[in-house]
């Protein structure tokens, strides 16, 4: 069956820290991936994808995340978290052909402490 | 420009009754999707349109759940004869086309169930 595993469901980090949210799929296809955002009171919005090509992309605010086929992940990244960055991630799949579906992950919260 | 809106906000029905969730996507956009998000899931895939049709159903849950698109625009989701756990949030989102297009969210539907 078609899954998106975040192991990380509560995140806490002091600002400054580094990120490193995991993200791993199951799916025998080709897949675009997607991260999305959702700070609180707002609405999701998206933070980064990948479709092809270099499997190192950038987002906003300073996240990039790693397609790493082999491994079926998808591991968003930031060097230095900000206060402002505490909200909750969620890990996307879109595959590419044989469904319309969008499979997301439970998603993490992170939380960033001043 | 506008962003996607939806309607009720919050909606507190008793068991057995139906309900009605409306969406009202990005204009011009042709894909529109909707979710559902319980405590601690998730976005679960329900629905996908592309204009008025919609050839991804494969996420209802039940056939006490439905939905439909007039216009290419509005979409409502309708559950009939609402149970307890049915209680969640319904996420839409549009976007300019299937499998890889970015997805705009609204701000959801909070549905419970008494």
């Amino acid at each position: 069956a078609q899954s998106v595993s975040q192991h990380n469901h509560h995140v806490i980090l002091s600002e400054a820290a580094s990120l490193e949210l995991g993200c791993n799929y199951s799916y025998g296809g080709t897949v675009n991936l997607f991260w999305y955002v959702q700070y609180p009171g707002q609405h999701l919005q998206l933070l980064l994808k990948y479709f092809s090509g270099d499997p190192l992309v950038k987002g906003i605010k300073g996240f990039e995340a790693e397609f790493i086929k082999s491994k079926f992940s998808f591991n968003l990244r930031k060097p230095s978290v900000q206060w402002s960055d505490t909200a909750e991630y969620f890990c996307a799949v879109s595959p590419t052909s044989g469904t319309y579906k969008y499979i997301f992950g439970t998603g993490t919260r992170l939380k960033v402490l001043a | 420009g506008a962003g996607v809106s939806q309607s009720p906000s919050n909606k507190v029905t008793e068991k057995g009754k139906d309900v009605e969730l409306r969406c009202d996507p990005i204009s011009g956009h042709t894909a529109l999707y909707w979710y559902r998000q319980s405590l601690g899931q998730g976005l679960e895939f329900l629905i996908y349109f592309q204009g008025n049709s919609a050839p991804d159903k494969s996420g209802l849950p039940s056939d006490r759940f439905s939905a439909e698109r007039t216009g290419g625009s509005v979409s409502t989701l309708t559950i009939q004869r609402t149970q307890q756990e049915d209680s969640a949030v319904y996420l839409c989102a549009s976007s300019e086309g299937p499998q890889g297009y970015e997805q705009y969210f609204g701000p959801g539907t909070r549905l419970t169930v008494t």
